[in-house]
């Protein structure tokens, strides 16, 4: 089946650890999009990528990194200078063409600070 | 740049019933994208409903309809015949510029909890 894969599910880091979180699709889609959640709060864009190799910077880019060296694939690492990093983090694509640029979500990783 | 909002922290529905989940939205584009996503609690965002600005006629999918009302920059989400399946969290979000450059600006609301009873 065709789709979106985030893993962990969970992930727990340590203070001055950096961690990757892992984001793969099968749906052929070019545009690729990191957001971050808060409790009760609504999504907010980290980083997003049209194509191979280029990336922009969302809303809350910073003390977090992203590389996009395949079309399938969009990891993000989550730095030592992002100092509050405990939320729900959401992987998106979309085909990136067209009038209707839908984005389709993956399940999700929980990061937890210990 | 954009804005969402959605004044409904929470909703109460009756199974069987009609619900309706407010939004309006401000943006100075004249082309832009209205999306509608259901949160369950398992965290995954599913998408619901599309409407684009220049769409002449309300955007419907099965038992979801989004009653667009440019003027009063409204985008409210109708659920007909709510089933208990519905309780989640649902956001609006908007993208600037549909089908113009600026991909993957998905500005959301801070989302309405509804809850549909038996």
């Amino acid at each position: 089946d065709g789709g979106i894969t985030q893993s962990p599910k969970y992930l727990f880091r340590k203070e001055g650890q950096n961690v990757t979180l892992s984001c793969e699709q099968n749906l052929n889609h070019d545009a690729m999009y990191w957001y971050r959640q808060d409790p009760g709060q609504g999504l907010r864009l980290i980083y997003y990528s049209q194509i191979v190799n280029d990336f922009q910077k969302g809303d809350i880019a910073e003390g977090y990194s992203v590389s996009r060296e395949k079309k399938e694939s969009f990891p993000l690492t989550v730095t030592s200078a992002q100092k509050n990093p405990t939320a729900f983090y959401l992987c998106a694509s979309s085909m990136d063409r067209g009038l209707q640029e839908t984005q389709y979500f993956g399940p999700g990783t929980r990061l937890l600070v210990l | 740049a954009q804005k969402i909002t959605q004044t409904q922290p929470g909703m109460f529905v009756q199974e069987k019933e009609a619900v309706t989940l407010d939004c309006t939205y401000d943006t100075s584009d004249q082309s832009y994208g209205l999306f509608w996503y259901k949160q369950p609690s398992s965290g995954e965002m599913i998408f619901l409903i599309y409407q684009g600005s220049y769409d002449e006629q309300n955007a419907t999918e099965g038992r979801y309809s989004l009653n667009f009302q440019k003027a009063r920059k409204s985008a409210n989400l109708v659920i007909s015949a709510s089933q208990l399946g519905d309780s989640a969290m649902y956001f609006c979000a908007m993208s600037p510029n549909a089908g113009g450059t600026s991909y993957g600006k998905l500005t959301f609301g801070q989302g309405t909890i509804l809850t549909v009873h038996p």
